[in-house]
């Protein structure tokens, strides 16, 4: 199948700090990526869909300014979490889907620490 | 709007018992349905999927069957290991590859030996 990377897998940052995380597409051409969060023992929610050259659709009560989606390439989309609060620690997973492929591709997730 | 509900756990089975894990549906149209799986420390996988009415997913002895009829996706497995302790998330996609899935809140899976 195919290979969805994303890097760091984790991180701890202090509050106030910004983090970026990077989903790659590393053997096919994603021309969209999503953004899932996960809470412990919880189900993923969606946070925002990304088309390649385009501005992320993001869904209800997720706040754009917050989570900064890039997805400036067919292989790389970027998620930055602005001024994080211990509120944002979650794990954080990116999918892709593009081309012929018809099924979406899931990064490992990141786990990010908010102290 | 679009919705999946799927049996809470945890599960706990001893090997080679009988797995049943219930997921239903609530989508307009026709969705796609899904059974992703979880291992610790990992991302989801794909397991099976099916695209229509009838259409039987399989992969690894798990299986389940796409019913419009009772909007059910169950997930079977006549024996399972050690190693199919994980964490099995139900999904259902209205349209293309290019939207996005709409996930149950999972059912973690433990099997003892």
């Amino acid at each position: 199948g195919a290979v969805v990377s994303q890097h760091p897998s984790r991180v701890i940052c202090k509050s106030g700090t910004s983090v970026k995380i990077e989903c790659r597409s590393l053997d096919f051409q994603a021309t969209t990526m999503f953004w899932y969060r996960q809470f412990p023992k919880q189900s993923l929610m969606l946070m925002a869909t990304s088309n390649e050259g385009s501005k992320a659709t993001y869904e209800q009560g997720v706040e754009k300014d917050k989570f900064l989606i890039n997805h400036a390439s067919l292989t790389l989309s970027t998620l930055t979490v602005t001024s994080a609060h211990p509120e944002d620690s979650s794990f954080y997973i990116c999918s892709a889907s593009g081309g012929s492929r018809e099924t979406q591709y899931f990064g490992p997730g990141t786990r990010l620490l908010v102290l | 709007g679009n919705s999946v509900t799927q049996m809470e756990g945890p599960v706990t089975l001893s090997e080679e018992a009988f797995l049943t894990i219930n997921c239903t549906y609530t989508a307009t149209g026709y969705p796609s349905l899904f059974w992703y799986v979880q291992y610790p420390g990992e991302g989801l996988q794909l397991l099976l999927k099916a695209t229509k009415a009838d259409d039987k997913g399989s992969n690894k002895g798990f299986e389940a069957t796409y019913r419009k009829e009772t909007t059910s996706f169950h997930l079977e497995k006549g024996s399972v290991q050690v190693s199919d302790s994980a964490v099995y998330f139900c999904a259902l996609r209205r349209d293309s590859g290019n939207t996005p899935l709409v996930f149950g809140k999972g059912t973690r899976l433990s099997v003892i030996a």
